[in-house]
């Protein structure tokens, strides 16, 4: 069974840059997040879908983040402008079909702001 | 809203040596997940306990899940390299659409 597929592994880019990330979850699996793990901390929950709807993003900075995920299957994160302190991994993670449930993750993108 | 402490942040042990980490809850839990993130990777699902006192091993590993649902435990038995590592624990919030609340790990150091 294929996991949680990420891309890209790795970004640089200078702060007020744009920058997007995609996810391609578990096939299945109903429930994706997005994550933003800083160094040292545990991951913080950006956005849960359920399907194709948002079913949690009350920590999602919307002035500057979105998130999309067409059709229920994968997903991508944006980022505009970035700021310095969204250095971090962005961790996509997928369930399935009940939330609260096992989450598998991928691999992330490691986010440098410069 | 719902809050997870875990505890302690790090953990330095010789090799061979046991380890602990505890997990607390500001309410009630439907389940305690665990995952484990090596070094420079991603956390990995380790094991979930639903019911009240559950204990669950896995080799040197166990589990336990308090009887009110609020807390939990990670216990590893004679300390390896590869335990090494950050242990989370977390929560499926009660009420609308069961987040999981992570706790903010704990850091096992193997001392050389």
């Amino acid at each position: 069974e294929a996991g949680v597929a990420q891309s890209p592994r790795y970004k640089i880019i200078e702060k007020r840059q744009s920058v997007a990330f995609w996810c391609n979850p578990i096939s299945g699996h109903a429930t994706l997040y997005w994550y933003q793990q800083i160094l040292g901390q545990g991951p913080k929950l950006l956005i849960q879908f359920q399907n194709n709807g948002v079913v949690d993003d009350s920590q999602l900075p919307k002035d500057r983040f979105s998130a999309e995920r067409l059709k229920g299957v994968d997903s991508t994160l944006k980022i505009q402008p970035a700021k310095l302190e969204d250095s971090a991994v962005y961790l996509c993670a997928s369930s399935p079909n009940v939330a609260g449930t096992e989450a598998f993750f991928g691999q992330g993108t490691r986010l440098t702001v410069v | 809203g719902q809050q997870v402490m875990q505890i302690p942040q790090y953990q330095h042990v010789q090799e061979g040596e046991d380890f602990t980490t505890y997990c607390n809850s500001s309410t009630t839990l439907s389940n305690i997940q665990w995952y484990k993130q090596r070094p420079g990777g991603h956390p990995v699902f380790l094991i979930q306990l639903v019911k009240s006192g559950e204990v669950k091993k896995q080799k040197r590993l166990t589990f336990q899940f308090g009887e009110a649902k609020k807390n939990s435990s990670l216990h590893i038995t004679a300390t390896q390299t590869t335990d090494v590592g950050t242990y989370f624990c977390a929560g499926p919030e009660k009420g609308s659409n069961y987040q999981l609340i992570w706790g903010a790990g704990t850091k096992l150091i193997i001392k050389p």
